[in-house]
């Protein structure tokens, strides 16, 4: 089947740092979301972008649509203590609106 | 943004019983999502709707069933519960074709 490559697959980083982490795969994909997830609760949505190429914010957040259309990434500037948490990405395939996730990358930030 | 609402958020359960996960959202979506999830693991998809009337199985092979009599209403049953299906399980829905919206989840445990 499908799948999505996430990396890294752990993070843990100091309050203040930044963090990157992205989602490849051999498949072209019409959407691109990311999701994060506390223990014991449902995924919630970030960002979705559409368009290749397109960047967009939300607050410390940064996500883009690769060119290629096979990735993405996501950015979070400044972390802070309540950014950890398990962060998706999730891909639609053209001509289906069925959402493909990634593996998952932990965050862990240590004040 | 949609209410998504999840009952039981936790079940624990002796083999061979009966269950059913109930799943409802209030803001009139026709396209509903069951995905089955193993701690810190990605998203897979079981079942899903698009509309009263309309379900299909997903990505991933499961034992459970689901139905769609009303809009509203998307339940997952497990005819007779096995220690396998200890997973946590948790229903979507579509706003327009792309953002999947998440419920916060029922923590199933099968003994």
């Amino acid at each position: 089947g499908q799948q999505l490559n996430q990396s890294p697959q752990s993070m843990f980083i100091q309050e203040g740092e930044d963090v990157s982490m992205n989602c490849t795969s051999s498949s072209i994909f019409n959407t691109w979301l990311w999701y994060k997830q506390d223990p014991g609760e449902g995924p919630v949505l970030l960002i979705a972008l559409y368009k290749a190429g397109e960047l967009t914010s939300n607050g410390r957040l940064t996500a883009q649509f690769g060119i290629t259309r096979k990735d993405s990434f996501l950015n979070i500037s400044a972390s802070i203590p309540s950014d950890v948490g398990i962060y998706f990405c999730a891909g639609q395939l053209k001509d289906t609106d069925k959402l493909i996730f990634g593996t998952g990358t932990r965050l862990q930030v240590f004040p | 943004e949609a209410d998504i609402y999840q009952t039981p958020r936790y079940l624990v359960i002796g083999t061979g019983k009966k269950i059913t996960l109930e799943c409802s959202q209030t803001m009139g979506h026709d396209k509903m999502y069951w995905y089955q999830q193993d701690p810190g693991m990605e998203l897979h998809l079981i079942h899903y709707s698009y509309g009263v009337n309309s379900t299909e199985k997903g990505d991933l092979s499961s034992e459970s069933t689901v139905s769609r009599i009303r809009t509203e209403h998307f339940p997952l049953t497990l005819e007779s519960a096995r220690p396998s299906h200890t997973s946590q399980y948790l229903c979507a829905s579509n706003v327009g074709d792309n953002e999947q919206f998440f419920g916060p989840g029922t923590r199933l445990t099968v003994l």
